[in-house]
């Protein structure tokens, strides 16, 4: 079992769903980061958090310390939103543990 | 990031040679770090760096060596390549390890045959 587990694997929408992606983990972690990878592309850093809520535009995310769960939103999908989205895990200070991604496909 | 830039792209090596990849940053960040990604994986730590000299090995080190002989270059070596390093690398910055964000380089994609 890894120790951050992502949910779903893949998830297709329609242009203008509202969309939520999973994540839970095991280990002790002292932030929580979402990350964003296009197709053939590096990767992007969207939110870093350790309590709470953030908001950037469209994305949302959440984390629940007790629960050691945490979800991205995105409202009003938009097909350049199509991409993989990655959680991770800061452990140990220093280091990050990642999840094996969801593939978002959004359609027009 | 125009922060950071790694190279080459892309490579495509014989099994057996030795191949260096090079990740280069211009934020004066302390951390650097090497990520492997590959199929039904999350990326994962071969060596991380918290200083000039200093490095650490990561959860799939074996086959990889490191140096930072200076704050804006760490450069990641396979000492023998073989079909089983054939992945997508990225380099990774942070300023303060895991108080901050980190910033991710492009990717170099190395193809051994």
């Amino acid at each position: 079992k890894n120790e951050v587990e992502q949910s779903p694997q893949n998830l297709t929408a329609q242009e203008g769903e509202f969309i939520t992606i999973n994540c839970s983990y095991s280990v002790g972690i002292s932030a929580l980061h979402w990350l964003q990878q296009h197709p053939g592309g590096g990767i992007v850093s969207l939110f870093m958090l350790s309590s709470g809520k953030k908001k950037h535009g469209r994305l949302i995310a959440t984390i629940n310390i007790q629960e050691k769960h945490s979800s991205l939103h995105i409202t009003a999908s938009h097909p350049r939103d199509s991409a993989v989205y990655i959680c991770a895990g800061t452990y140990n200070t220093d280091k990050l543990i990642f999840g094996t991604g969801t593939r978002l496909q959004v359609f027009p | 990031d125009a922060g950071i830039t790694q190279s080459p792209r892309h490579k495509v090596t014989e099994t057996g040679t030795p191949v260096t990849l090079r990740c280069h940053q211009t934020e004066n960040h302390r951390y650097m770090y090497w990520y492997r990604q590959d199929p039904g994986h999350g990326l994962r730590l071969i060596h991380y760096s918290y200083g000039v000299k200093d490095t650490d090995k990561g959860e799939v080190s074996d086959g990889y060596s490191v140096s930072r002989s200076k704050t804006e270059d760490f450069l990641l070596t396979l000492e023998s390549a073989t079909s089983s390093q054939t992945s997508v690398y990225f380099c990774a910055i942070s300023a303060r390890g895991g108080v901050d964000g980190y910033t991710f380089g492009s990717g170099t994609r190395l193809t051994v045959v």
